[in-house]
């Protein structure tokens, strides 16, 4: 059974298009989080989750609007895709704050290329 | 904020051993974690100190001074599958882990 999984893992899009990349974890874990990294492999947080709450939104444009229908699901939407926007989107999990938030659990990724 | 640092790259050759360094600014902190990733792959959890000291799992120790702000993952009798990308990252509050830039590792024969 996959712990983290996302969808699609390649998306291949035009700029302007709106696209969705959905995320579920079955660990039974009460946060989540989305994770870009770019083409230098630097991974960044975007957002994070915590029982459907939002906790963390990082410096990213309102383009990308993230959505917890519940504490199992992370959905990440973005309008209006740009070139700059291509990357590999990980959606990850864990077991909430303090010493247990260390061990996150990532999904296989998503490459967003953007033409 | 915070801010680590690591070397952006690491060669080494079959049966050696390696370590890769990290240095941290943060506060609130919790902790060390290190994780693996092979290219094209998925992050993976390899270990995590709280406290100071060795850590060992298998091939893999992690070490951690806290009042030095300082840790670094040690691999020995290194294989060629072991060859990643390798990222400290650390937990502040209630916040997501903040990553390292990585350190490329490259085994070879």
């Amino acid at each position: 059974d996959t712990a983290v999984s996302q969808t699609p893992k390649y998306l291949v899009t035009q700029m302007g298009n709106d696209k969705s990349i959905k995320c579920e974890q079955n660990l039974g874990h009460d946060t989540m989080y989305w994770y870009k990294q770019d083409s230098k492999k630097f991974l960044k947080i975007m957002f994070s989750y915590n029982n459907k709450e939002l906790i963390i939104n990082e410096t990213v444009p309102n383009r990308f609007s993230p959505k917890s229908p519940d504490k199992a699901h992370l959905n990440l939407h973005i309008n209006s895709l740009e070139l700059g926007d291509s990357a590999v989107y990980f959606c990850a999990s864990s077991q909430g704050s303090g010493s247990l938030g260390t061990e996150a659990f990532f999904g296989q990724g998503t490459r967003l290329t953007v033409v | 904020g915070q801010s680590l640092e690591q070397p952006s790259e690491v060669t080494a050759v079959e049966g050696a051993i390696v370590q890769i360094n990290c240095t941290y600014q943060t506060s609130g902190f919790y902790g060390l974690s290190w994780y693996q990733q092979h290219d094209g792959g998925a992050p993976t959890f390899l270990s995590y100190n709280a406290l100071d000291g060795l850590e060992e799992t298998g091939r893999f120790s992690s070490f951690l001074s806290r009042s030095d702000s300082y840790g670094y993952l040690l691999l020995q009798e290194l294989q060629m599958k072991d060859s990643a990308s390798y990222f400290c990252a650390v937990l502040e509050g209630r916040r997501a882990l903040t990553f390292g830039s990585g350190t490329r590792l490259q085994v070879q024969p």
